[in-house]
């Protein structure tokens, strides 16, 4: 699978937009962007996932650049209860793919 | 609908003792796994259940580590001796499927090994 980049920590004033960047210049043609989630003291939690359109949900939307090569997770009003580490994945398809999680970005929206 | 329950969720341990962790999935989901997170990184998978299979079990250190997944449902996680090295927490995750897109953790077992 391939491997992403991103920024390690990022903040955001609450009531804003939070705009979270990942960069995946290896993916490959059937390879999933998948962003999940962890707050302090529990597991990780799916967020969205997308191929190659564009992906709204009731807690985010996922912008994927034409070429693929990097995303945007938006949480469109970000709450004091959104601050976590947010992981951005790459992910093929099939039972044998795995979630490989990096270091993911810290998240802190402030009051 | 209940989520994944791990218990115990704080464990402290001299070193050289075993520990054991429990999980029990969301009912229906045929798929387990347990992740190994150590402090300021992402989780790692360990193993991998389809069932009662163990289908990956490749970065499970076969040396001190086991699990058990014997009916298909709930697993059981064992470390015989636990070593320093071993202070993380363990969590347990699981889908309906291997390819599902969602998998759902559980809030993890914290170890300390003193």
């Amino acid at each position: 699978d391939a491997k992403t980049t991103q920024p390690p920590s990022m903040d955001c004033a609450e009531g804003r937009a939070a705009n979270l960047p990942c960069n995946h210049s290896t993916i490959s043609g059937n390879e999933y962007v998948y962003w999940y989630r962890q707050i302090h003291s529990q597991g990780p939690q799916y967020i969205i996932h997308g191929l190659k359109n564009n992906e709204t949900n009731e807690m985010a939307s996922l912008i994927i650049t034409e070429d693929r090569k990097s995303s945007t997770l938006i949480l469109p009003h970000a709450t004091l209860r959104d601050t976590a580490v947010y992981y951005c994945i790459v992910r093929g398809t099939g039972a044998n793919s795995k979630l490989t999680f990096g270091k993911g970005i810290t998240l802190s929206v402030r009051p | 609908e209940a989520g994944v329950v791990q218990s115990p969720r704080y464990k402290i341990i001299e070193k050289k003792q075993p520990v054991a962790f429990w999980c029990n999935p969301i009912s229906g989901h045929n798929t387990l796994y347990w992740y190994l997170q150590n402090l300021g990184q992402g989780p790692e998978l360990l193993i991998r259940y389809e069932n009662e299979e163990a289908v990956d079990d490749s970065q499970l250190p076969k040396d001190r580590f086991s699990a058990e997944r014997l009916k298909g449902v709930d697993s059981t996680l064992k470390i015989q001796p636990a070593e320093l090295g071993d202070s993380a927490v363990y969590l347990c995750a699981s889908s309906l499927e291997g390819s599902s897109y969602e998998q759902y953790f559980g809030p993890g077992t914290r170890l300390t090994v003193t």
